[in-house]
């Protein structure tokens, strides 16, 4: 089991918004290490949504945004659309890894 | 634009090693990032193996310390992965990717490779 929570599963109509949580503990997002997220669409592979917890690399929409604080982080998702159905995971240094740890992941159903 | 692509057998025997490599194009191998494996079981969330800098420091999950070795051959541009005493646990898609020493993200990722440990 992953040290970094995510809901399994949320869900959204098009047009709405939707976040995703992340939670930590103070080996990692708590620590001060940034979060960063990733998109995995079906039969594909991670493709980096956010990084550095608020940074969105070139060509990535601004309907995507990220937050944090304290020991937990979020990915808020507005106008969705039926492309953005995937599987979405936050990632942040841990110290007690001495490397990278993801969550478990969230699947984001467009109702 | 950095491409990353995994190579290597897609079944393996238990108990045997599982052996991966990824060539890197676009961008220099010796540049200041880590050239990392993550691996994802089938239906599954996403786990750090282990990464490699270029000057061949390593760094590796430590629940797989014991069984994996990476190694990077900058002339050829491609770095390793072998993963030894494989059980069907480690049947999963092998993806390479590359992260930024500062943050620890992965901007590059190639496009997996699916590897089943089955007799």
């Amino acid at each position: 089991q992953s040290v970094l929570t995510q809901p399994p599963s949320v869900s959204g109509a098009p047009g709405q918004r939707v976040t995703i949580s992340c939670t930590g503990r103070n080996s990692n997002i708590g620590g001060g290490y940034d979060v960063h997220w990733y998109q995995q669409l079906p039969g594909t592979a991670p493709k980096l949504l956010i990084y550095a917890n608020s940074n969105r690399p070139s060509g990535v929409p601004d309907r995507f945004s990220g937050s944090k604080s304290g020991t937990s982080a979020s990915l808020a998702i507005t106008g969705l659309q039926a492309e953005d159905e995937a599987d979405y995971y936050c990632q942040s240094y841990d110290s007690s890894l001495s490397g990278p740890l993801f969550g478990g992941g969230t699947k984001l159903t467009v109702l | 634009q950095v491409q990353l692509q995994e190579s290597g057998p897609g079944l393996v025997k238990p108990s045997e090693t599982l052996s991966l490599t990824c060539a890197v194009s676009g961008y220099s191998i010796r540049s200041a990032y880590y050239w990392g494996w993550i691996r994802q079981p089938p239906g599954k969330g996403l786990e750090w193996i282990g990464s490699i800098y270029h000057s061949g420091s390593t760094y590796y999950n430590p629940s797989l310390k014991s069984r994996v070795t990476m190694s990077v051959d900058t002339s050829k541009y491609q770095f390793s992965l072998n993963l030894s005493s494989v059980t069907a646990a480690d049947t999963a898609v092998y993806y390479c990717a590359r992260s930024k020493p500062v943050g620890w993200y992965f901007d590059y990722w190639g496009l997996g490779t699916l590897v089943t440990v089955s007799s």
